[in-house]
């Protein structure tokens, strides 16, 4: 069975200052990875994605993730924070079911990042 | 613009009702799902549906039902015997073959 863990349910961070949000996960079998992003009272914005190649993706905003396999990791990371960074923040992994066709998603937790000025 | 479109976006509701959501998508996707989201504990799909006139259950499918009579129209009914309804409701929709879903902006359903 697939899973998601994002350890950190709040990160707080200074504005200007770097922020690592960690996921990993588990699976057997190969996986497509997710960051989404919620703001207040809204919907999931995607920021970026892993769906094969380089393992350092970049997404929209700044922000960047890296895939490690061996570490089945999928942190997001983003150098400079600002006040509009401010939401929460939810990893996802899904793969192809090959019966029905369809892409069934796991979410992690999320974790809520508050940026302070 | 193409997108998904969830109305309302605030929804009050009488314990003992049901009530309905709203799902419309004009991205001619043929996957949509219905995901809950409760504080502290990620999305949790609903129900899900590939083509028109099928659907299946998701991990958390007591107390709602759900309709797909059009492709662009996922309808969610939330009845009485869901025990707690209050939540935050999401729709997704994505291309068959496609792992990226894209998400409608939420209802929030109250139950008073």
């Amino acid at each position: 069975a697939q899973s998601v863990t994002q350890l950190d349910s709040q990160v707080p961070v200074f504005e200007e200052a770097p922020v690592e949000l960690r996921c990993n996960y588990s699976s057997s079998v190969s996986v497509y990875l997710f960051w989404y992003v919620q703001y207040p009272n809204q919907g999931l914005q995607l920021l970026l994605k892993y769906l094969s190649g380089s393992t350092l993706v970049k997404g929209i905003n700044g922000f960047e993730a890296e895939f490690n396999k061996s570490q089945t990791s999928f942190h997001l990371r983003k150098p400079s924070v600002h006040i509009s960074d401010t939401a929460e923040y939810f990893c996802a992994v899904t793969r192809i079911d090959f019966t029905s066709g369809t892409y069934k998603y796991i979410f992690g937790t999320g974790t809520r990042l508050k940026v302070l000025a | 613009d193409g997108g998904i479109t969830q109305s309302p976006k605030y929804l009050f509701r009488k314990e003992g009702q049901n009530v309905t959501l709203s799902c419309e998508q004009n991205l001619n996707h043929d996957a949509m799902y219905w995901y809950r989201q409760d504080p502290g504990q990620g999305l949790r799909l609903i129900y899900y549906s590939q083509i028109v006139n099928d659907f299946q259950k998701g991990d958390i499918a007591e107390g709602y039902s759900v309709s797909r009579e059009k492709k662009e129209s996922f309808p969610l009914t939330v009845t009485s015997a869901q025990k707690n309804p209050t939540a935050f409701y999401l729709c997704a929709s994505s291309r068959q073959g496609v792992a990226e879903a894209f998400f409608g902006q939420g209802t929030r359903l109250t139950v008073v």
